[in-house]
C-alpha cells in the first residue's frame, strides 16, 4: 500500500540554524500539506500546496517558513532560522483529489536547542 | 475560522466495552469530518470519515455519527481491544467541490482523546 514517507525521523538543530524537512507524498497525489504538533497538543495546519504554489497558509507559517516541490516526488519544508518554539513533530500529508482523504506521513521530530 | 472541540481528553475503558468520543465544530460550512488514530511515535492514520450528506457511517467495530444541526459528531468504538489504545483526533474541513483548487481544504483538528483499553 502506498504511503507518505518523511526524512529524517528526528532532527536536532541549534537555534538560528536552517533546517529542511523532506517528504515524499504518494505518487499520484496532487495536494500537499504540512502540519505540526507540539508535544501533547493538537495537530495544527501550516500550509497547503497545489499546482506548484501555496494555496493556503496559517498564521504560524511566517516568512521563516517556505515550501518547495523541487522535482516530481519530493515536497520540502524549510525553516530559515529556527527558534526554540519551532520544536515539534512536523507531518507531511497528501491527497489525490480535492474531495479525497488526506494521508499523513510518520512525521519528523524537530528539536531546537 | 473553524474551531473544533473534543471530549473527553482521556478515556479508560475495559476490554470489550464501548468507547465514545465527541466533537463539536463551529463553521457551518464544514462538510467533511475524518477521524484519525495516532499511535505513539507515528503519524495520524485515517480510520473513518463522514460527509455532511449522511448522518451515520459504520465500518466493523467503528461508527461515526453526525448531527449537522447541532454541529457535533461522534466516534463510537464497540468491543474495544487493547490495540485500540491510542490518541484519537477528530477533524473538520469545508470543501467546495465546485472549485478545483487547493483552498479551503485544510483540516482543523480537535485536541485529541487518549483512549486506554485495559484488560
Amino acid at each position: 500500500e502506498p504511503e507518505v514517507t518523511q526524512t529524517p525521523s528526528h532532527q536536532v538543530t541549534q537555534m538560528g540554524q536552517e533546517v529542511i524537512l523532506r517528504c515524499v507524498p504518494i505518487s499520484n497525489h496532487l495536494y500537499f500539506y504540512w502540519y505540526r504538533q507540539i508535544l501533547g497538543q493538537k495537530v495544527e495546519f501550516l500550509v497547503s500546496f497545489y499546482n506548484n504554489e501555496i494555496s493556503e497558509k496559517s498564521e504560524i507559517f511566517d516568512d521563516q517558513f517556505s515550501v518547495e516541490r523541487p522535482d516530481g516526488s519530493n515536497f520540502t519544508l524549510k525553516i530559515r532560522s529556527t527558534k526554540l518554539e519551532d520544536s515539534a513533530m512536523y507531518f507531511c500529508a497528501s491527497k489525490r483529489t480535492q474531495a479525497s482523504e488526506q494521508y499523513f506521513g510518520p512525521g519528523t521530530r524537530l528539536t531546537v536547542t | 475560522g473553524e474551531n473544533v472541540e473534543q471530549h473527553p481528553s482521556t478515556l479508560s475503558v475495559q476490554e470489550g466495552d464501548s468507547a465514545v468520543i465527541k466533537c463539536t465544530y463551529s463553521d457551518s460550512a464544514s462538510n467533511y469530518f475524518p477521524w484519525y488514530k495516532q499511535e505513539l511515535g507515528k503519524g495520524p492514520q485515517l480510520i473513518i470519515d463522514i460527509r455532511s450528506n449522511v448522518g451515520e457511517k459504520k465500518d466493523q467495530r467503528i461508527a461515526v455519527t453526525l448531527n449537522k444541526t447541532a454541529k457535533h459528531f461522534s466516534l463510537h468504538i464497540t468491543e474495544t481491544q487493547p490495540e485500540d489504545s491510542a490518541v484519537y483526533f477528530c477533524a473538520a474541513r469545508a470543501l467546495d467541490l465546485l472549485i478545483n483548487t487547493g483552498t479551503a481544504s485544510k483540516l482543523t483538528f480537535g485536541t485529541g482523546t487518549r483512549l486506554q483499553v485495559t484488560l
